[in-house]
């Protein structure tokens, strides 16, 4: 069963254009929920961690936000070096290890 | 940077064989996490570590095993190797908080 759902799979925005990406979990005791963005060959890089409900994280272009069952990762109009994969993990109770969804893989063309 | 490094970079092997990858977390870190990351299975746990010993195990091989040596790097062993086990091996590290930091990674490929 999935615990980490992100959708879309792929977007394709132009530069300028704001859009949402959506992280969805279904895991209990949510510990901690963790956003990386991942370029092609290269290892996640950190952006944000949220651990409660209606606690939000802005870096530059990018706001996350959470809720009781979801996690938006938001972003203001995007430029093309924000094109990467954007991936959405969950640590629940007592447990470390890190729960990936698929991610969203985001193209900005110019 | 993330402070992590990984290596080698690339690995290309034939299948029965074995190999290590190798990683070093950044200074003072104690976790050492290793994930596996194929194009269908997306990043999966396999193992952590915490100062030298085992604390978590995910979806890892038996063929598969870890360990972290004194000065605290980590070496994952994959023996019998399969056509299957082709993908990209990440390491990541944490101290102190929930944040893993990842490193470059390791690309293997089986022939």
């Amino acid at each position: 069963e999935d615990q980490v759902t992100q959708s879309p799979e792929a977007l394709r925005l132009q530069e300028g254009e704001s859009s949402s990406l959506n992280c969805s979990y279904t895991v209990s005791g949510l510990r901690g929920l963790f956003w990386y963005r991942q370029d092609p060959g290269k290892g996640p890089e950190f952006l944000f961690t949220l651990y409660s409900a209606g606690e939000e994280k802005e870096k530059e272009r990018l706001k996350a936000t959470l809720t009781k069952k979801e996690s938006f990762l938001h972003i203001t109009a995007p430029k093309p070096e924000d094109s990467a994969t954007y991936l959405c993990a969950v640590t629940q109770g007592g447990s470390e290890k890190l729960v990936f969804g698929k991610g969203t893989k985001l193209t900005v063309n110019p | 940077d993330s402070g992590v490094t990984q290596t080698p970079k690339h690995l290309i092997t034939a299948t029965g064989q074995r190999v290590t990858l190798r990683c070093s977390p950044r200074s003072g870190d104690l976790s050492v996490y290793w994930y596996q990351q194929s194009l269908d299975q997306g990043l999966q746990f396999l193992i952590q570590y915490y100062n030298g010993e085992e604390r978590a195990k995910g979806n890892i091989l038996e063929r598969f095993s870890a360990q972290q040596f004194p000065d605290l790097h980590s070496e994952l062993n994959l023996s019998s190797l399969e056509l299957g086990d082709s993908a990209l091996y990440f390491c990541a590290s944490s101290g102190g908080s929930d944040t893993q930091y990842f490193g470059p990674g390791t690309r293997l490929t089986v022939l």
